[in-house]
Formats: C-alpha cells, structure tokens, sequence
C-alpha cells in the first residue's frame, strides 16, 4: 500500500533556529499533500496545503513567513519553521492522497516531534 | 464550531469485551467518514471507512455503522485485545472539510484493561 515516510521522527532546536521537516511519498506520486499539526489531547489541525510546483496554500490563522512549506517534486513536500519559538514545539504530520484512488484515504507519516527550548 | 464531535475523551474497556466508540457530526454535505488509529508519537493509520450509502461496514473485529439521520457513526470492535489501546480519531469527507477534505474529531483513547 501506499506509503508515506517523514524525517526526522523527533528534533530539538534552540529558540530563534529554523527546523526543517521532510515528508516523502514512497511509492505514489503527490501533486498535494497536507501538512498538520497536533497539540496534546486536541484533534488534528491542517495547517497548509503543499502543492507541487506552486506556491502552498495555508489555512487561516497560519503565518506563511513562519511556516515555509516547497514542493519541490512530486514525492517530496518540505515544512521549514523558521525562528523556531517554545510556542512552536508541537507534533507535526504531513500526510498526502494517492491520486488514482477515489476516495483513498488519506496516508499520514509517522510525525515530527519538534521541541523547541 | 465542531462539525465533528467525539464526546468521549477515553474509554476503558476489558480484553476480550467489544469496545464502541462513537461520533456525531452536524455537517450534512459530509458523504464518507473514516476511522483513524493513532498511537502515541506516531502519525495516524487508516483504519476503515464508510460511504454515506452505506448503513455498515465490516473488516475483520473492525465494524463501522452509519445512522444518516442521526448524524452518528460508530466503530465496534471486538473481541478488544490490548494492541487495539491508542487514541482514535473518526475524519468525515465531503463539502465543508478543510482542504484536504477531512475534518477530524479530538479523537478517542481507548485504553484495553487486561
């Protein structure tokens, strides 16, 4: 079945670094995939919509200068969060669609645990 | 405004019992509800799903049931065993999803007391 590998599975950084996050489609090609971030006991919050050759498409309330996402290829999307701030620190996940399969559902990595001191 | 609502936080349930968890949603448009598993620090994994014309769907100890006018879906499984502890996330498909199309519940931690 479909695939989906994101790396690194956990990183610390110090505050005012950027952080960058790798999420890849092993065995489909991705024109979209989606980027998510989850805090503790809350459900999954999409954050942006990474499209391949174009810019990303961010959900409201998400600060595109902060939350630098290239889709660079079609099996590789990259989230950078940049000037990294404790209030950062969270579970990201990137997940992504197998085009060819209508109504597949949704394939997600295993996430990034990103703490930020 | 939550348009998918898991009202349980947690669940305990007993090995070998069956174990029901449920979820509403208010958004009529959604056509296609998922059930995703999730275990601490990893990304979700599907688990099964079910079509708006469809009332029941079965996959092994995994049943899902769609009551429309209701609103409410429901994933049995059963006989629990400790493997199926994790959080658990019901998603609906359709008009009025974010732009990948799912809208999330806060998800449900099953925990399987030996």
């Amino acid at each position: 079945g479909a695939v989906v590998s994101q790396h690194p599975s956990w990183v610390i950084c110090k505050s005012g670094t950027s952080v960058k996050i790798e999420c890849r489609s092993l065995d489909f090609q991705a024109t979209t995939m989606f980027w998510y971030r989850q805090f503790p006991k809350q459900s999954l919050m999409l954050m942006a919509t990474s499209n391949e050759g174009s810019k990303a498409t961010y959900e409201q309330g998400v600060e595109k200068d902060k939350f630098l996402i290239n889709h660079a290829s079609l099996t590789l999307s990259t989230l950078t969060v940049t000037s990294a701030h404790p209030e950062d620190s969270s579970f990201y996940i990137c997940s992504a669609r197998a085009p060819d399969r209508a109504n597949s559902p949704l394939h997600f990595g295993n996430g990034t645990r990103l703490t930020v001191t | 405004d939550q348009q998918v609502k898991q009202n349980s936080p947690s669940l305990s349930v007993q090995e070998g019992r069956i174990s029901i968890l449920n979820c509403d949603y208010t958004n009529s448009m959604f056509d296609y509800f998922l059930w995703y598993k999730k275990y601490p620090a990893e990304g979700p994994t599907f688990l099964i799903s079910i079509s708006s014309i469809k009332d029941k769907n079965e996959d092994g100890r995994f049943t899902v049931f769609l009551n429309k006018s209701a609103k409410h879906l429901s994933l049995h499984i059963v006989p629990s065993q400790p493997g199926d502890s994790a959080v658990y996330f019901c998603a609906a498909l359709g008009s009025g999803g974010g732009a990948d199309g799912l809208t999330f519940g806060k998800g449900t931690h099953l925990i399987i007391q030996p």
